[in-house]
């Protein structure tokens, strides 16, 4: 079965360092997502993505974050001013028809900001 | 807003006992219910969905409008049943999705 793959599986960083983090998602899937966990927390929706623009986004994905997609295949979650409290397992998903059809998650990259 | 909730953080059964995993949610409209497992160690995967009305690994889910519940049952659970399992909600629009906090559920032997 096609996986969605994301890089690194651990970063970590300073505060206020800038981090991004990768994703590849399905290769005919047309709808990207982020999600993040913070340690013993539930799963927290981000962003979402289709058509080269963001489709919806939480109250979270504030002026810090962005998502890009620039090359077709790869998609990118930005964090420009780390903190501490956006340490959490971030998530990439992908979709082939939007949210309400299966969403296939790539295995997280851990974000651990010191 | 809350849209779903997930009752028990924690669950534990003996092998071989019925498990039921609660799901509540608050929408308005018609949204479409999943649930999702996470084995250790492993990434998030879907399990079911309720318009598919099947049953996945002897697992089932029936949508109650009037309850607003979609609880995960299984008549006999299995060691390798023991995960974390995450009920989700999608709006119409396939733009978002909302995740409950979670279920840890362990199957003692």
């Amino acid at each position: 079965e096609p996986e969605v793959t994301q890089t690194p599986s651990h970063q970590v960083t300073q505060m206020g360092q800038e981090v991004i983090l990768r994703c590849v998602p399905i290769s005919n899937h047309l709808y990207f997502y982020w999600y993040r966990q913070i340690l013993g927390q539930k799963v927290e929706f981000l962003v979402s993505f289709y058509n080269n623009e963001i489709s919806e986004k939480s109250e979270i994905f504030d002026d810090q974050f962005s998502v890009e997609r620039p090359d077709g295949s790869n998609f990118t979650l930005k964090i420009r001013s780390t903190k501490l409290e956006d340490s959490a397992m971030y998530f990439c998903a992908s979709s082939e028809q939007g949210a309400n059809e299966k969403l296939f998650f790539g295995s997280g990259t851990q974000l651990s900001v010191l | 807003a809350q849209r779903v909730t997930q009752p028990e953080k924690l669950l534990s059964v003996f092998k071989g006992a019925p498990v039921e995993l609660k799901c509540n949610y608050s929408y308005s409209g018609s949204p479409e219910l999943f649930w999702y497992v996470q084995y250790s160690r492993q990434r998030l995967q879907l399990l079911l969905r309720h318009i598919s009305r099947e049953s996945i690994k002897g697992f089932t889910a029936d949508l109650n409008k009037g309850e607003t519940s979609f609880h995960l049952k299984k008549p006999f659970a299995q060691e390798e049943d023991s995960a974390m399992y995450y009920c989700a909600l999608s709006d119409r629009t396939g733009n978002q999705f909302y995740f409950g906090t979670g279920t840890s559920l362990t199957v003692i032997p």
